[in-house]
């Protein structure tokens, strides 16, 4: 069963604009990930947050996390056309990641040129 | 340093055949994980070896089989290949706990059971 779940399906914005993708899950975690998906590609991981952090930065990349909401975000500043993938979040399970990530389905975004 | 190198990239197989994916990595990872990705249904795990000389089911282990040959290697066998098993295969690795449980994949195999 899917433990996170990305809101939008789907997105399409124009370059120099912001993107900003929403995960919710349903149980406790020890972490949340992001991961991007280019077409025809694995995924690579973008960034992690812990359970205790609510913030997180990297480059043009702020994620969020509301333990209480059950609920993370990510936002793509200024957006370019390179940044057009899909987009996944991932929860770990039980084990502390060992026994795998639990995967949404993921937000497609298009960024416009 | 190839990271995490999945054979073959693309395989087209009729109902009841075999094969085996194969996966290696070179980054000393101790945990390795067989995803598979269907459209509109993100990655769903099937199998995962937490260290060498373990494995486990994940979500949908059915009609699948895994060994773990060694720290590196991580194959999945398809004993006789069903329609339902046209996706897109990843093989994964990660450092396990000590890692927070990031994942590298590899590029993907991307099978047809006709």
């Amino acid at each position: 069963s899917q433990q996170g779940e990305e809101d939008p399906q789907a997105l399409s914005i124009q370059e120099g604009e912001n993107a900003t993708m929403n995960c919710s899950y349903k149980t406790s975690i020890n972490n949340l990930q992001w991961y991007r998906q280019n077409s025809g590609r694995g995924l690579v991981h973008l960034i992690l947050i812990r359970s205790n952090e609510r913030e997180k930065h990297s480059g043009r990349l702020r994620v969020t996390l509301d333990t209480s909401k059950k609920s993370s975000s990510l936002l793509i500043t200024a957006s370019r056309a390179a940044d057009t993938a899909s987009y996944f979040c991932a929860t770990d399970g039980a084990g502390g990641g060992a026994d795998g990530l639990t995967f949404g389905k993921g937000t497609h975004l298009i960024i416009q040129p | 340093n190839a990271g995490v190198t999945q054979t073959p990239k693309f395989q087209v197989l009729k109902t009841g055949q075999s094969m085996t994916l194969q996966c290696a990595q070179d980054m000393n990872h101790n945990s390795m994980y067989w995803y598979r990705q269907d459209p509109g249904m993100g990655l769903r795990l099937i199998y995962y070896s937490a260290s060498e000389g373990t494995t486990d089911k994940g979500e949908v282990p059915n009609g699948y089989n895994v060994s773990r040959l060694n720290k590196r290697e991580f194959s999945l066998r398809l004993e006789s290949a069903a329609p339902s098993q046209t996706s897109v295969y990843f093989c994964a690795s990660s450092e396990g706990r000590t890692g927070g449980g990031k994942l590298f994949f590899g590029s993907g195999t991307q099978l047809s059971v006709l």
